[in-house]
């Protein structure tokens, strides 16, 4: 079956970067639009960054847009998030999940990783 | 960007109990994209309902939703002690994605 695991999150200090990882495994990850999405502590979602199946097309949210890129390594089946000059209000758990295609959004998801961002 | 509004922010209901939680939409959601998920605590999200009123693999059929244009009501028929949780709403009609809130349901 589908599973997505995200890794690489941790405490992090303003201004510094991390990059995250998403390992697919159960389908046919070149195949699939994947995201990032998150979820600071206690409250609700918010979607960050798309990257189309062969990666040629990218969608950043405008409140991470110029300091987070996305990318994938088909080869690999992996997802990644780079995150640069991260600031406290980037602290959450973020989640990658596969876009289902056609009518499906977000079908699948990982269990998260937590970025704490903080002196 | 369409703005999401969910309510109630919280539901008190008791097992048995029928649920009815409403997604308004800034402006109308095409397609009726709009879906609905799940989330217990410590858990990532669960897709329940896409394109307004169909289910997701393997989600049992006492969840139901409908609507269209920029009204939309999810309903659990009869609700189970697993139910108890945090419900939002997702249009993915245009860019950028965008989630309600969400609606808390939780045990009377």
């Amino acid at each position: 079956q589908v599973h997505l695991v995200e890794s690489g999150g941790g405490v992090v200090q303003p201004g510094r970067s991390l990059r995250l990882s998403c390992a697919a495994s159960g389908f046919i990850f070149s195949s699939y639009t994947m995201h990032w999405v998150r979820q600071p502590p206690g409250k609700g979602l918010e979607w960050v960054a798309l990257i189309s199946d062969d990666g040629s097309q990218k969608t950043i949210a405008d409140s991470v847009k110029g300091r987070f890129t996305i990318s994938r390594d088909n080869s690999k089946n992996t997802l990644f998030l780079q995150m640069n000059s991260l600031r406290p209000e980037d602290t959450a758990v973020y989640y990658c999940a596969r876009d289902g295609g056609g009518d499906l959004p977000l079908d699948n998801w990982g269990q998260g990783t937590l970025v704490t961002v903080s002196s | 960007e369409i703005v999401l509004t969910q309510s109630p922010g919280t539901l008190s209901l008791s097992p048995g109990e029928r649920a009815t939680l409403s997604c308004g939409a800034s402006q109308s959601v095409s397609d009726k994209y709009l879906a609905w998920y799940q989330q217990r605590p410590g858990l990532a999200p669960r897709l329940l309902i896409y394109d307004a009123s169909s289910r997701a693999i393997g989600i049992p059929d006492r969840f139901s939703g409908s609507g269209s244009g920029t009204d939309f009501t999810f309903t659990i028929s009869r609700l189970e002690p697993e139910d108890f949780a945090v419900y939002y709403c997702q249009q993915y009609a245009s860019s950028p994605i965008t989630f309600g809130q969400g609606t808390r349901l939780e045990i009377k």
